[in-house]
């Protein structure tokens, strides 16, 4: 089916380790966001994009970069892992701005110990 | 930050009763979006409502846009048991959306 794939959906990471979260997305949409979801908290915007080669940082980025060298893919990377980090990591995409509605991935759990 | 409140945050009720979801903010958005998401998954889109005093249904599903564009509700009719699940409002502002805490809402055969 059509949508957005996230790679891994779960990984542990010792704390100072680095890894990427890969996004894919198959419907041509020009927007792309990565959040992340902890208990009470809701949905937190980390960073996001409005087009290939393009990003720009969201509600709570650091900690965290993020790449988009091409359209359908939208990379998150942790430098150096903290136990703060420990979240449930959701990418989105959508059409345009506005009423559009986000298409989100199945999410990545990632723990750091 | 641009802020959403919704309550209640836990809602535990038996199936065949009415329930409503406030979703409310002091500021003014593009547009409201509605989400329903399970365990394991990511939130999948119910609905978008982008003029002010709209109203939309979907099935028993009511949702309605705030005149002012500041708040909006969810109103469910006679739940079952599969609406069980976390249910997400979302401020448009700007091109980002910005999410509530979410209702827990449980159904009770």
């Amino acid at each position: 089916n059509a949508g957005v794939t996230q790679t891994p959906k779960f990984r542990v990471l010792k704390t100072g380790q680095s890894m990427t979260l890969l996004c894919a997305q198959d419907m041509n949409h020009e927007y792309m966001y990565w959040y992340r979801q902890d208990p009470g908290m809701g949905l937190r915007l980390i960073h996001y994009s409005v087009g290939e080669g393009t990003t720009a940082k969201g509600e709570v980025p650091d900690g965290y970069n993020v790449s988009r060298l091409k359209k359908q893919n939208f990379l998150l990377g942790l430098e150096s892992a903290a136990p703060s980090q420990t979240s449930v990591y959701f990418c989105a995409s959508s059409q345009g701005q506005g009423g559009y509605g986000y298409t989100f991935g199945s999410g990545t759990r990632l723990t750091v110990v | 930050t641009q802020l959403l409140e919704q309550s209640p945050q836990f809602l535990s009720i038996q199936e065949g009763e009415n329930l409503t979801v406030y979703c409310n903010s002091s500021s003014v958005f593009s547009s409201l979006q509605w989400y329903r998401q399970e365990p394991g998954e990511g939130p999948v889109l119910l609905v978008t409502v982008v003029t002010g005093g709209e109203v939309k249904k979907l099935k028993r599903l009511t949702f309605q846009f705030g005149d002012a564009r500041k708040d909006s509700s969810l109103h469910i009719t006679a739940a079952q048991p599969g609406d069980t699940g976390l249910y997400l409002c979302g401020g448009t502002s700007y091109g980002k959306l910005t999410f509530g805490q979410g209702t827990i809402l449980t159904v009770h055969p």
